[in-house]
């Protein structure tokens, strides 16, 4: 079967580190993404990692380890406009079918 | 460059009407994906389709929904007859295959309530 996980919820401080993690069981991979949500608005690409290791861009992080099915993306000096649902997808291998984890729900404290 | 274009952005409707929503997806991409999200099942793919060819249509729920694509600026999603669990908000998004990383460009969807 295919599956994603992640926490359903997360609370962190405002220029804290926060971390949120995705498990994956998908027939196949190539490549995971991702997307960040804020409530009411439709999803924005955040990062891609397709082989393994951690992939920087700017405050945020991406880390993927194939073997384990296993991916995290790390926010860094966290703001109050970080507060917001983040998506985690699996594209399956062969195809453009991508596969989304019901979202982290993050929310950002004073 | 407009975004991916998605119409109407709210319709609420009685249970066995017919609904269509409409995408137009940004120019030159070639793929056009239509979600639906809900609370409880998150952003479910329910079909894709590559230079107007439906590819992989399994995550339609059942015969009621349809969807086309008659040209590569214009994508159609029907629902008929509509019933109240069909509430969600459905979006679409496009993709243009050789771009690195083949992210998708998500419209701003629309918010389907059936009563």
């Amino acid at each position: 079967g295919q599956n994603i996980d992640q926490p359903t919820e997360m609370t962190a401080t405002e220029g804290a580190i926060v971390q949120i993690n995705c498990t994956y069981q998908t027939s196949g991979f190539n490549g995971l993404f991702w997307y960040q949500q804020h409530a009411g608005e439709a999803p924005t690409f955040l990062s891609y990692n397709v082989l393994d290791g951690l992939e920087e861009k700017g405050r945020f992080s991406s880390f993927l380890s194939r073997s384990k099915g296993y991916s995290y993306l790390l926010l860094k000096e966290l703001q109050m406009k970080d507060s917001a649902s983040y998506l985690c997808a699996v594209r399956v291998s062969g195809t453009y079918k991508y596969i989304f984890g019901t979202g982290t729900r993050l929310k950002v404290l004073a | 460059d407009a975004g991916v274009i998605q119409s109407p952005r709210h319709e609420v409707t009685e249970m066995g009407q017919e609904v269509t929503l409409r995408c137009k997806p940004i120019s030159g991409h070639d793929y056009l994906f239509w979600y639906r999200q809900t609370m409880m099942r998150g952003l479910e793919l329910l079909i894709y389709f590559n230079n107007n060819v439906p590819i992989d249509d399994s995550g339609m729920p059942e015969d009621r929904f349809s969807a086309k694509m008659p040209n590569a600026s214009f994508s159609t999603l029907k629902i008929q007859p509509s019933e109240p669990r069909d509430s969600a908000v459905y979006f679409c998004a496009s993709s243009l295959v050789g771009r690195n990383p083949l992210e998708q460009y998500f419209g701003p969807g629309t918010r389907l309530t059936v009563t």
